[in-house]
């Protein structure tokens, strides 16, 4: 059973288009992190939320807790070449537990 | 400071074969992690640590064994390798997982293949 799903598994799109990508839970977790992973590296935290319904920026790329601290989302707008890899969600629970890593998002921007 | 650290890069093992993937870091952090990652699967967790001494099983444990004799090192060992432990292996390491915003640095990862 994933405990964390993200969607779409795969999405390929021109430099500056806006896209959105999605992490769902039927759980609630304390916290919801983002990784981004580029090819041949281990991945590396871009943001962590913890409050319901909290939004964070960073530069163009805004990321969503749910209210209900089930869900998560990540909107980058105008996307460039530079933002292609694989966006990895990770749900935080209290306590000493480790996180729970959802599949990815690979992205894929087009010159 | 070097981070997270992993040896070797690349190997390729014989099914039954044994060996070791290595892991340091050198940020002083207390837990310590060993994930798997298979194409299209995401990272599973393997074993981790929260201190010298003391390690625990994750999701996918069976065919490995893992020990932590200092802060700084989280050898991954595989003792009978298989076709199915065909993976990119990441360490992970962070300061303390009672907070739960606490951030995970990885190294860059082994490939391993078993033929």
């Amino acid at each position: 059973t994933q405990l964390l799903e993200q969607s779409p598994q795969f999405l390929s799109i021109q430099e500056g288009e806006n896209l959105t990508v999605y992490c769902n839970s039927s759980s609630v977790f304390s916290s919801l992190q983002w990784y981004r992973q580029e090819p041949g590296e281990g991945p590396v935290l871009l943001v962590t939320v913890v409050t319901g319904g909290e939004v964070k920026k960073l530069k163009r790329l805004t990321f969503q807790f749910g209210d209900a601290r089930k869900d998560s989302s990540l909107h980058i707008t105008a996307a460039q070449p530079g933002d292609t890899g694989l966006y990895l969600c990770a749900g935080g629970r209290s306590g000493n537990t480790p996180l729970v890593f959802g599949k990815g998002t690979r992205l894929s921007v087009i010159a | 400071n070097a981070g997270v650290t992993q040896t070797p890069k690349f190997r390729i093992l014989k099914i039954g074969q044994s060996m070791t993937l290595q892991c340091a870091q050198d940020m002083n952090h207390n837990y310590m992690y060993w994930y798997r990652q298979d194409p299209g699967m995401g990272l599973k967790l393997i074993y981790y640590s929260v201190g010298a001494g003391i390690t625990d099983k994750g999701e996918v444990p069976n065919g490995y064994n893992v020990s932590r004799s200092t802060t700084e090192d989280f050898p991954l060992r595989l003792e009978l390798a298989a076709p199915s432990q065909t993976s990119v292996y990441f360490c992970a390491s962070s300061y303390s997982r009672l907070v739960v915003t606490d951030t995970q640095y990885f190294g860059p990862g082994t490939r391993l293949t078993v033929l």
